[in-house]
């Protein structure tokens, strides 16, 4: 089955660095999602983007759906320890399609 | 609101034994989700449910089989559990024209 291609597959970083992440696809896709799994947990949305161009913030969290509608990107701020999880992207296809998911970016933050 | 509950939210089962995981949701959701986890692979649809009464196969459904016993629950049935399914099960809900909210997880080990 399809998957996403998100990287980088992890990332270690020191506290209040920001961080960078993407998502990319050989289709289009109508809606891009950005989820985070914590150890133990399930995955909890983050940001939903429905246009092609849309840039969201939720805090300290951005979220861009690209222009070409196959890719997304997520930044993060000066990043926290409670930052720490594993982020993933998630397109769908149409309004009842269902979602593919991307392998996802396991965070490490150094305080 | 509680969400999304599944159980048990551990599991150990031998080669061949059988087992029903449970999952139910009371936000009045349409769509229900069976997904599996495994170590870099991401989330892949195993089966969902659109709506009461119907039910297709995603992604990865060999060896699984599920029931959407009314709106609120959706069962995933392992008949003769196997070590390649050793994995964390995540149930997920969507209401019409919303995005999927997921449930803490069932861990399952295979012998």
């Amino acid at each position: 089955g399809q998957q996403l291609n998100q990287s980088p597959q992890s990332m270690f970083i020191q506290e209040g660095e920001d961080v960078s992440m993407n998502c990319t696809s050989s289709s289009i896709f109508n809606t891009w999602l950005w989820y985070k799994q914590e150890p133990g947990e399930g995955p909890v949305l983050l940001i939903a983007l429905y246009k092609a161009g849309e840039l969201t913030s939720n805090g300290r969290l951005t979220a861009q759906f690209g222009i070409t509608r196959k890719d997304s990107f997520l930044n993060i701020s000066a990043s926290i320890p409670s930052d720490v999880g594993i982020y993933f992207c998630a397109g769908r296809r149409g309004s009842q399609g269902n979602l593919i998911f991307g392998k996802g970016t396991k965070l490490s933050v150094k305080p | 609101n509680a969400g999304v509950t599944q159980t048990p939210k551990f599991q150990v089962l031998k080669t061949g034994q059988s087992m029903t995981l449970q999952c139910a949701q009371d936000m009045n959701h349409n769509s229900m989700y069976w997904y599996r986890q495994d170590p870099g692979m991401g989330l892949r649809l195993i089966y969902y449910s659109a709506s009461e009464g119907t039910t297709d196969k995603g992604e990865v459904p060999n060896g699984y089989n599920v029931s959407r016993l009314n709106k609120r629950e959706f069962s995933l049935r392992l008949e003769s559990a196997a070590p390649s399914q050793t994995s964390v099960y995540f149930c997920a809900s969507r209401k019409d024209r919303g995005e999927q909210f997921f449930g803490p997880g069932t861990r399952l080990t295979v012998l």
